[in-house]
């Protein structure tokens, strides 16, 4: 069964910081991670998707990397802003004739001006 | 574009009642699914729509069920409700059912259990 872990559940850092979000996973059959960010009572938005051939992702300041064969994956995020606040979750799809989602619990990011 | 749509978006029940949520894709997708969000337990897949069929379903109670209709639209109905079943239900829809297609999500619908 597929598990996945983000730790720490929260993290406060000052504006301008770069800062490394951590995401591990137990089962390392998978087809792609994807990284979501959710605002408050909000759903969440998509923010880089990496194939299981890939080794990194990258959009303007975030970049996403995946080590599939030790289970883990980083978001990076370069100049953080105070708009950049918000929980991020990553989540891993599964290989096989059941494939689904499987999300960890997110790291809630506050950053402070 | 218009993006995903979930309806209504804050419900008040109380428990024993039955409620239905619905979601409405981004125009031409036609994979749907489902999922409960809780501070307890995060996100917990529900089931998963293709073409009117489900493919896919999560480990939850047969008192959760959904359907998916021939224009994409997706329901889910929850019987009997339970306290714990109080949580916020996102849908996500996606172009196609292959594993590479990203998921675009709704902004849910919060189902408070009184």
């Amino acid at each position: 069964k597929q598990e996945v872990t983000q730790i720490p559940a929260a993290l406060s850092v000052p504006e301008g910081e770069n800062l490394v979000l951590n995401c591990s996973f137990t089962d390392s059959a998978i087809y792609n991670l994807q990284w979501f960010r959710q605002d408050p009572g909000k759903g969440l938005t998509s923010l880089l998707l990496i194939q299981s051939s890939q080794r990194e992702q990258t959009s303007g300041r975030l970049n996403a990397s995946l080590d599939k064969s030790s289970g883990r994956s980083t978001l990076y995020i370069a100049a953080s802003q105070p708009g950049d606040s918000a929980t991020y979750l990553c989540a891993v799809r599964s290989t096989g004739a059941n494939s689904k989602l499987t999300f960890g619990k997110g790291i809630t990011l506050s950053v402070r001006p | 574009k218009a993006g995903v749509t979930q309806t209504p978006r804050y419900l008040i029940k109380t428990r024993g009642q039955q409620v239905t949520l619905s979601c409405s894709p981004i125009s031409g997708h036609r994979s749907v699914s489902w999922y409960q969000q809780t501070p307890g337990q995060g996100l917990q897949f529900l089931f998963e729509y293709f073409s009117e069929t489900q493919r896919n379903k999560g480990n939850f109670p047969g008192r959760f069920s959904g359907r998916q209709f021939s224009n994409s639209r997706s329901e889910m109905n929850v019987s009997t409700l339970e306290l714990g079943d109080s949580a916020l239900y996102l849908c996500a829809s996606s172009l196609a059912r292959t594993p590479d297609s990203p998921l675009h999500f709704g902004n849910g619908t919060r189902l408070t259990v009184t």
